[in-house]
């Protein structure tokens, strides 16, 4: 079944307003991972964070093992900021499930 | 930041024929990935490999596809003979310590 669980599907923002992105994962979690696929296709990760809270730059991730869930806020959105976000969880070892992810649009 | 190289980035090939899709991976990464995804749609995961084999694959991971890394050379996945459900990107990745690096992605159009 469906291991990882984004929410919201997509995400329609005006510039500067901030965003929460979510992953739920129904397994045992050894790591996750935050990407951003750009509209032409390439990855970018974003955060390795299997616990706690972790910063760059607007972006900051949290991730709450116990309640089996990872989140992705965005502050003061900038249009470039426009594409997939994706996470993917890292249940066991060296094994990687992606959810279907989170479509934002920044429109200015 | 570290580079995950696909060659090409772009393939067209007839339905049944055989096409090599080929992965070079960061220097010093020890487990290598092709995912799938179809446009629009999830990135799904086809296989892993460590040192020369095959650790997990999915129910994707058919029996006409295969996937290996000659000493020193790319690591390639093999589709022989293609089919139309075939047409997708397909991504390889490479990792160490948990961290996952992308390629660009190969665009496979099989006609």
């Amino acid at each position: 079944g469906q291991q990882v669980q984004q929410s919201p599907a997509s995400l329609v923002l005006q510039e500067g307003e901030n965003a929460e992105l979510q992953c739920n994962f129904s397994t045992s979690l050894n790591s996750m991972q935050w990407f951003y696929q750009r509209p032409g296709g390439s990855l970018v990760s974003l955060f390795y964070n299997p616990s706690g809270t972790k910063h760059s730059g607007r972006l900051t991730s949290t991730t709450v093992i116990k309640e089996r869930r990872s989140s992705l806020h965005i502050s003061s959105s900038q249009t470039t900021d426009s594409g997939t976000y994706l996470c993917a969880l890292e249940p066991g070892y060296q094994n990687f499930y992606f959810g279907k992810g989170t479509s934002l649009t920044v429109i200015p | 930041g570290p580079k995950v190289l696909q060659i090409p980035s772009h393939q067209i090939i007839d339905m049944g024929q055989m096409v090599t899709l080929n992965c070079d991976p960061v220097s010093n990464h020890l487990y290598f990935y092709w995912y799938k995804q179809i446009l629009g749609q999830q990135m799904e995961f086809l296989v892993n490999f460590y040192n020369g084999k095959v650790m997990e694959k999915s129910k994707l991971f058919k029996d006409q596809f295969s996937v290996e890394r000659p000493d020193g050379s790319y690591f390639t996945l093999k589709i022989q003979p293609t089919a139309l459900e075939d047409s997708a990107v397909y991504f390889c990745a490479s990792s160490s310590q948990n961290t996952l690096y992308f390629g660009a992605g190969t665009r496979l159009s099989v006609l």
